[in-house]
């Protein structure tokens, strides 16, 4: 079974600082991994993905994600934080063992300070 | 824009009827995905059809189902309400099949509560 745990429930950065969201997963297959951004009374916008590419991953918006299998993580990054990337972000696995239903986090909201 | 939609966008109703959610997936995506997000259990995959045929089942409720027509159109049927699943219902769709590189997209939403 797979499963992915959101280190922090909140953030808080200023604008134009750094943001880090950390995310360790759990899963019996070689996964899929995604980020995907929820803006307050908005869907679901997908980030960015892991396929088993390359490790590092360039997502929309400036974020881009690492997958470290030896540390189980899929940590989220931006180099510099705008005031519009205020949102919940999850983190999410979907397995390859057929399992096509994805696994989110529990979310991990990002507050961004002027 | 996802380019998946979804309807009604908001839903009001009472404790015991039963309702109908619709999703039209993207163009040319043969699988839809139906997903409930709530306050205390977050975002979870309820079910999953593919060109049709069920392919995969999450934690959905015996007084749920769901149904995918010819035109690849999603129904997410919930009876019996309760006051506990007044939740956002999202619906997603994707290509479908076992490609590692499918990526689901997401509708606005529907927001149910059961008052």
């Amino acid at each position: 079974a797979q499963s992915v745990t959101q280190l922090d429930s909140h953030v808080s950065v200023s604008e134009g600082t750094p943001v880090l969201l950390r995310c360790n997963y759990s899963s019996s297959y070689s996964p899929s991994l995604f980020w995907y951004v929820q803006h307050p009374n908005k869907g679901l916008q997908l980030l960015l993905k892991y396929t088993s590419a390359a490790t590092l991953v360039k997502g929309i918006n400036g974020f881009e994600a690492e997958f470290k299998k030896s540390e189980t993580s899929f940590h989220l990054t931006k180099p510099s934080a705008h005031m519009s990337d205020a949102a919940e972000y999850f983190c999410v696995v979907r397995s390859g063992g057929g399992a096509d239903g994805l696994t989110f986090g529990k979310g991990t909201h990002l507050i961004i300070q002027p | 824009d996802s380019g998946v939609t979804q309807t009604p966008k908001h839903l009001i109703t009472a404790t015991g009827q039963r309702v109908t959610l619709r999703c039209s997936p993207r163009s040319g995506d043969l699988s839809v995905y139906w997903y409930q997000q709530s306050l205390d259990q977050g975002l979870q995959f309820l079910i999953q059809y593919y060109n049709g045929e069920e392919r995969a089942k999450g934690n959905i409720l015996e007084r749920f189902s769901a149904q995918q027509f010819p035109d690849l159109h999603s129904e997410l049927n919930l009876s019996s309400l309760e006051l506990g699943d007044s939740a956002l219902y999202f619906c997603a769709s994707s290509v479908g099949g076992r490609r590692e590189i499918d990526t689901q997209y997401f509708g606005p939403g529907t927001r149910l509560t059961v008052l």
